[in-house]
C-alpha cells in the first residue's frame, strides 16, 4: 500500500514565476491538507481540500491556491514566487470517516527554492 | 498569542541512555498536544497525541508523553534510545474545538543525535 506521494521532489524557480506542486493521498483516503515549512522552522498549514473544495485555509495569501481531483489528488499552486517560498511544501492525507482530528499522513514533500 | 515552544534546538543522547524532549505551551485553554517525527527526506509521521484524559500517553516506537497543565508541558520521552531515534521532533498544538487542523501551531522542533 503506497503512502502519501508527492512530486516533484525538488524544483528550482526564479522571482516571479508560477509553481505546481501535486500530491497522490494515501490509498481509503479523501482529505489532503498542505504545509510549508521553511528552513529550520515547524510546519505551517496552508489549506485543506475535501470533496474538491477548500474547507479550511491558514494565513496564506491568494497566490496560494490549490484544487483536489474526483480521485483525491491535489494541488498546490503558487503564483508570483518570492525569496520567502522557499521551503519544503508537505502534503498530508486523511480520511474524514475519523473526524476533523483524524491521524494525517505525510509524504516525503517537494523542496522549492526561489532564486 | 497561541504557542507552542520546544526550547532545546538540538540534545545529543547516547544509545540506550533515557531521553526527555522538552514542549511548552501557551493557550487560553488545554489544547489538543502533538509529538511528530520527521527524518530526512521523509514527512513527518505521528507519534502520539493527547485530547483528553489520562495525562500519560502512551505512542508508536516506545515513546510516552506526560501532559502538565500546572506547568503548560507535554514532554516526550523513551526510556531506551535506538540509532534509528535520530531525527528532528515536532511538538504542535491544536486549539481545543477549533474545527480541524486549520489552527494548527509547530514548535521549531528538536534534533536529536543518538551517539554509540
Amino acid at each position: 500500500d503506497a503512502g502519501v506521494t508527492q512530486s516533484p521532489t525538488h524544483l528550482i524557480k526564479t522571482r516571479g514565476q508560477q509553481v505546481t506542486l501535486r500530491c497522490s493521498p494515501k490509498s481509503g483516503h479523501d482529505t489532503v491538507s498542505w504545509y510549508q515549512q521553511a528552513l529550520g522552522q515547524g510546519p505551517q498549514f496552508i489549506f485543506q481540500y475535501y470533496e474538491e473544495e477548500e474547507r479550511q485555509r491558514g494565513n496564506f495569501p491568494d497566490r496560494f491556491s490549490g484544487h483536489q481531483f474526483p480521485n483525491y489528488s491535489s494541488e498546490l499552486n503558487v503564483n508570483a514566487l518570492l525569496l520567502g517560498d522557499s521551503a519544503l511544501y508537505l502534503c498530508a492525507s486523511s480520511s474524514e470517516r475519523g473526524g476533523l482530528y483524524n491521524e494525517q499522513f505525510f509524504g516525503p514533500g517537494t523542496r522549492l527554492t526561489v532564486l | 498569542a497561541q504557542s507552542v515552544t520546544q526550547p532545546d534546538i538540538h540534545i545529543t543522547v547516547s544509545e540506550g541512555a533515557s531521553l526527555e524532549l522538552r514542549c511548552n505551551y501557551s493557550y487560553g485553554a488545554t489544547p489538543y498536544l502533538f509529538w511528530y517525527v520527521q527524518s530526512p527526506g521523509q514527512g513527518l509521521q505521528l507519534l502520539l497525541k493527547y485530547f483528553s484524559g489520562d495525562t500519560l500517553v502512551q505512542g508508536i516506537k516506545g515513546f510516552e508523553a506526560e501532559f502538565k497543565r500546572s506547568q503548560s508541558s507535554f514532554n516526550l520521552r523513551k526510556p531506551s534510545v535506538h540509532w534509528s531515534d535520530a531525527a528532528e521532533y515536532f511538538c504542535a498544538g491544536i486549539p481545543m474545538n477549533s474545527g480541524g487542523y486549520q489552527k494548527v501551531t509547530f514548535g521549531t522542533g528538536t534534533k536529536l543525535q543518538v551517539i554509540p
